[in-house]
């Protein structure tokens, strides 16, 4: 069936560090892909997606990547800050149907 | 413009009740779905509600029923509540006319069962 997987927690980066987020899927055809953030104590935001492949979504100095041919979709940001600290969560998801998310992976950033 | 909401934000339930939580989608949106966010897990998909109808379920026992208004507005509902379901519910609206690709969600309602 449709999976997503991500890379395991805890990230621990300091202030302006580089981050990468792996996130790779298992499905047919072309779902769109997302990530969502998490801070403590909320729901869930959308922080980027992308809906075909080689698309690149961006938002807030994050932007992700939709690659087919490695099935991945993994986050990055130039310099973090210390309230990038959360959880983010990689998803899939194909038209009117059900988001299919990832374990989450848990970003704290100090100063 | 207002975004999706839920209610309570918390409650404590004991064992064997029931409990029902409500969700009001985003202005415009025509179609809710729930989630069940274990504490250090990502969501699971409960159901999606569209036109008054199931139309989705994931895989949760029939404990878990839900409702959508002709507002949209919809509500889920556990019976027999176990300490397993003890989470994190979240509402996501959408709207199916734009295919359904970008949801929105709630803050929540933290469910604890002792």
């Amino acid at each position: 069936g449709n999976s997503v997987t991500q890379m395991e927690g805890p990230v621990t980066l300091s202030e302006e560090a580089f981050l990468t987020i792996n996130c790779t899927y298992t499905a047919t055809g072309y779902p769109s892909l997302f990530w969502y953030v998490q801070y403590p104590g909320e729901g869930l935001q959308l922080l980027l997606k992308a809906t075909k492949a080689d698309d690149k979504g961006s938002n807030k100095g994050f932007e992700a990547t939709y690659r087919k041919e490695t099935t991945s979709f993994h986050l990055e940001k130039g310099s973090v800050q210390v309230s990038d600290s959360a959880v983010y969560f990689c998803a899939l998801m194909y038209p009117g149907t059900a988001l299919i998310f990832g374990k989450g992976t848990t970003l704290s950033v100090s100063s | 413009d207002a975004g999706v909401t839920q209610s309570p934000t918390h409650l404590i339930k004991t064992r064997g009740q029931q409990v029902t939580l409500r969700c009001s989608p985003k202005s415009g949106h025509d179609t809710v779905s729930w989630y069940q966010q274990a504490l250090g897990q990502g969501p699971q998909f409960i159901f999606q509600y569209y036109e008054e109808e199931e139309r989705q379920r994931g895989n949760f026992p029939d404990r878990f029923s839900g409702h959508q208004f002709p507002n949209y507005s919809s509500e889920l509902n556990v019976n027999a509540l176990l300490l397993g379901d003890s989470a994190l519910y979240l509402c996501a609206s959408s709207l199916v006319g734009q295919g359904g690709t970008e949801a929105f969600f709630g803050q929540g309602t933290r469910l604890t069962v002792v």
